[in-house]
């Protein structure tokens, strides 16, 4: 079982739509971050955060800590939305991230 | 853009050949990570450093070396490629903490062995 678990592994939504994808870790972090990877291969850095609830624009990223949870929500999709959205972990002590296997989301106009 | 350079962003080589990756960190960062991207999948860690010295190695065999220099910027080396190593080689910096500290992931360089 990996460290970190996300679903679904792919999402199409019509544009408009509200978009959840989750994520689940198996041990205790010192921060649960949010990413981004367009085509091509760069990776942008969406949320990190270790408690509650943070948003950015369109995006919201909330986290349980005691289920081990989280979540990147995304209202109002838009088809420029579409990219994988990965969601990592990172522990106490050192910068390491480990990854989950991300999310294809594809926003349909 | 994150200030974070890699280079060179395509590279092909042959199997038993080395390698050198390279990547610039974020003005002011001291931690630099390696990740490798196969096709499909995320990011595995392969190892860290931190201010010059090796803080952290992931799963991957000796054959796979770094080096953090005095500006922090630093390398990736393979030796002796294998078919497996084709991927994207991701680096990011960050500051050092105790791992609440945004990583800043550079373009990425994709590497594919014959």
């Amino acid at each position: 079982k990996n460290e970190v678990e996300q679903s679904p592994q792919n999402l199409t939504a019509q544009e408009g739509e509200f978009i959840t994808i989750n994520c689940s870790y198996s041990v205790g972090i010192s921060a649960l971050h949010w990413l981004q990877q367009h085509p091509g291969g760069g990776i942008v850095s969406l949320f990190m955060l270790s408690s509650g609830k943070k948003k950015h624009g369109r995006l919201i990223a909330t986290i349980n800590i005691q289920e081990k949870h989280s979540s990147l929500h995304i209202t109002a999709s838009h088809p420029r939305d579409s990219a994988v959205y990965i969601c990592a972990k990172s522990n106490f002590g050192n910068e390491k991230l480990t990854f989950g296997t991300g999310t294809r989301l594809t926003i349909i106009p | 853009e994150t200030g974070v350079t890699q280079s060179p962003t395509h590279l092909i080589k042959t199997r038993g050949q080395q390698v050198t990756l390279r990547c610039s960190s974020q003005s002011g960062h001291n931690t630099v990570s390696w990740y490798q991207q196969a096709l499909g999948q995320g990011p595995q860690f392969i190892f860290q450093y931190y201010r010059e010295e090796e803080n952290g190695r992931g799963n991957f065999p000796p054959r796979f070396s770094g080096l953090q220099f005095p500006n922090y910027s630093s390398e990736l080396n393979v030796n002796a490629l294998e078919l497996d190593d084709s991927a994207l080689y991701l680096c990011a910096s960050s500051l050092a903490g105790q791992g609440k500290h945004e990583q800043y992931f550079g373009p990425g360089t994709r590497l594919t062995v014959t």
